[in-house]
């Protein structure tokens, strides 16, 4: 079935660090994929979206690429700010087969950064 | 534009007593689904519904679990006979349909505390 890895947290930087979330993903044909933002107590957002190989999704200064050749999804911002702690999801959507719609999470990773 | 609403936003229940967790999706959105997540643990998908028909519930337990999305009014995921296992984060999320116009968008989930 499908899956996704993301690097194991938590991670902890300073302002202005750059950032590297890793992503790898198995899945049949050509899914999406996605990361999510979720801030204490909230529900998650959407944060970028990719829907194929090659696609950089991008906001509010993360970015993200899609590699097929290495399914990989990794998420990266340059520099880094205090309001960007919180859990950040790797997900991917896979519509073929018997997978529908649903999203497929990987665990999530905690970022902290400090002033 | 209001997004995804649930309610209640936190929900304590007795075990043996029923959950009824509430979700309205975004306007214009016709598809529901219905994720769980568990403390320290990804979201993990249970059930994805349109109006009045359950598509995939592949992620819901078998038992004393069941979801529905009637043709008028939100769409309820009930626990009956709730055990302390069930205590966990709620997550709906509503899409505009399938394929490219599947960008699910979340609401802040209900925390369900079983005692």
């Amino acid at each position: 079935g499908d899956s996704v890895t993301q690097m194991e947290g938590p991670v902890t930087l300073s302002e202005e660090a750059f950032l590297t979330i890793n992503c790898t993903y198995t899945a049949t044909g050509y899914p999406s994929l996605f990361w999510y933002v979720q801030y204490p107590g909230e529900g998650l957002q959407l944060l970028l979206k990719a829907t194929k190989a090659d696609d950089k999704g991008s906001n509010k200064g993360f970015e993200a690429t899609y590699r097929k050749e290495t399914t990989s999804f990794h998420l990266e911002k340059g520099s880094v700010q205090v309001s960007d702690s919180a859990v950040y999801f790797c997900a991917l959507l896979n519509a073929g087969g018997t997978s529908y719609g649903k999203l497929t999470f990987g665990q999530g990773t905690i970022l902290t950064v400090h002033p | 534009n209001a997004g995804v609403m649930q309610n209640p936003r936190h929900l304590v229940r007795r075990r043996g007593q029923e959950a009824r967790l509430r979700c309205s999706p975004m306007k214009g959105h016709s598809h529901v689904y219905w994720y769980r997540q568990l403390p320290e643990e990804g979201l993990k998908f249970m059930v994805y519904l349109q109006k009045e028909n359950i598509i995939d519930e592949s992620g819901m337990p078998k038992e004393r679990f069941s979801a529905e999305f009637p043709k008028e009014g939100p769409s309820i995921l009930r626990i009956q006979q709730v055990v302390r296992g069930d205590s966990a984060a709620y997550f709906c999320a509503s899409s505009r349909g399938t394929g490219t116009k599947n960008i699910q968008y979340f609401g802040a989930g209900t925390r369900l505390s079983v005692l």
